[in-house]
């Protein structure tokens, strides 16, 4: 089974500020095959990225990703109020497909 | 508004049932393949069932395998999940999840969630 970790654990900035999000895999990821999810509590997950970095419909451009192999990078360019959540990563090249243990994303 | 629903959680003893629903709406559910998902407090989001857009394709994971059985009403755009057997470990915020018609196993649609405590 494929580990995901994501660090760091909670990342505290301020509105404006770029974050940095990474994802690390145990193993190569197969095809590139990698989501990206935001959450807020009590709302419903949100599919960001998929493919690595492709955007999901109506996600604005601040959010992009990248990364190969075993390492991702989810980065908002520029914080906006409601981009404070935790960011989950996901693969989905094998089975059983697994999810990361979040990144906290909070006000500084 | 395309949007996911999920409800029927609630408290129930070790080795009781349980039965969870998601109503869709705004979106054509018999052209989607539907998934159950859930998260246990302080534990990764896990995936635990699929079911394909004619019912004719059905997945667990090994952990619900044998105690839940998912399935769908196209006519009534609902999922179901039929929870048997249930444990403490089962404890859990329940989602579905929404995925194209041949699947691509990541999710873009998902319900808020619905509890489900199981006690002992």
């Amino acid at each position: 089974e494929m580990m995901l970790t994501q660090s760091p654990g909670t990342l505290s900035l301020s509105p404006g500020e770029r974050a940095t999000l990474s994802c690390r895999a145990s193993q190569t990821v197969n095809s590139n095959y990698l989501a990206w999810y935001q959450h807020k509590t009590g709302q419903a997950p949100r599919l960001l990225i998929y493919g690595v970095f492709n955007r999901a419909t109506g996600i604005p451009d601040r959010f992009s990703a990248s990364g190969s192999g075993t390492d991702f990078t989810l980065t908002i360019s520029r914080l906006e109020p409601e981009d404070f959540a935790v960011y989950y990563c996901q693969h989905y090249g094998s089975s059983p497909l697994t999810f990361g243990p979040g990144t906290k994303v909070d006000v500084k | 508004e395309v949007q996911l629903v999920e409800f029927g959680g609630g408290l129930v003893q070790s080795g009781g049932s349980l039965r969870l629903s998601c109503a869709a709406s705004g979106f054509t559910f018999s052209s989607y393949s539907m998934n159950w998902l859930r998260q246990s407090p302080g534990k990764e989001l896990e995936w635990i069932s699929y079911i394909s857009s004619s019912s004719d394709i059905i997945y667990y994971a090994d952990s619900v395998k044998g105690r839940f059985t998912i399935s769908r009403d196209n006519a009534k755009n609902s999922l179901y999940l039929q929870m048997n057997s249930l444990r403490d470990d089962d404890t859990a915020v329940y989602y579905c999840g929404r995925d194209k018609r041949d699947p691509t196993w990541y999710f873009d649609l998902w319900g808020r969630g619905t509890l489900v405590t199981v006690s002992s």
